[in-house]
């Protein structure tokens, strides 16, 4: 079935450095990829999404491409903040029908 | 953005008490909404999908008769823990996907302890 790999953390930065969470997937056809981030005690919010192969999503200075030749859809930003700090999670959908999240990923930022 | 309500936040019951956590849609019309567990530090794991008017597909190993859900309304759906024991906590996160659009918008969770 469907699957969603991310790099495991936790990755700790300082502030205004690059990030990269790589994520890769598994799946049959063409998902729509996602990348949701969760602060601490709260639920998921969208930060960005791909629906179909060379596509970027971008949000608040987040990038990812969906790369269908090598099923990945890397999360990166150029410079980091301490509000940055929070868990990141890749995921995939068909037709948001039934969404598969990776394992996550926490970032901690330091000033 | 579309507004997803999940209430309570937070709640601590006894064992062997029910719990009732409801789902609200606040600006838009979802057909769909999803119910999810996450274990600390782990990822969410789906448990059932919701369809207005039908009953719950659950996932494998999900026990239906100890989580009741109900989709009544294109703006609500509950999730009932019934009989909750101590190995239910967790942090419980519904999603409701807009008619139509291809995105889950999720709410901020419930955090669920059994004593």
């Amino acid at each position: 079935g469907d699957s969603v790999t991310q790099m495991e953390g936790p990755v700790t930065l300082s502030e205004e450095a690059f990030l990269t969470i790589n994520c890769t997937y598994t799946a049959t056809g063409y998902p729509s990829l996602f990348w949701y981030v969760q602060y601490p005690g709260e639920g998921l919010q969208l930060l960005l999404k791909a629906t179909k192969a060379d596509d970027k999503g971008s949000n608040k200075g987040f990038e990812a491409t969906y790369r269908k030749e090598t099923t990945s859809f890397h999360l990166e930003k150029g410079s980091v903040q301490v509000s940055d700090s929070a868990v990141y999670f890749c995921a995939l959908s068909h037709n948001n029908n039934d969404m598969r999240f990776g394992a996550g990923t926490r970032l901690t930022v330091k000033p | 953005g579309a507004v997803v309500s999940q209430h309570p936040s937070w709640v601590i019951c006894k064992s062997g008490t029910s719990v009732k956590i409801e789902c609200r849609s606040l600006d838009f019309q979802a057909t769909t909404m999803f119910w999810y567990r996450q274990f600390p530090k782990q990822s969410l794991m789906l448990m059932a999908t919701s369809n207005e008017g039908s009953k719950a597909t659950y996932e494998q190993g999900v026990e239906k008769d100890k989580f009741l859900i109900n989709h009544a309304s294109l703006t609500l759906s509950t999730l009932t823990v019934t009989s909750a024991h101590p190995e239910d906590s967790s942090f419980y996160i519904c999603s409701a996907r807009d008619q139509g659009l291809p995105i889950q918008y999720f709410g901020a969770g419930t955090r669920l302890s059994v004593l």
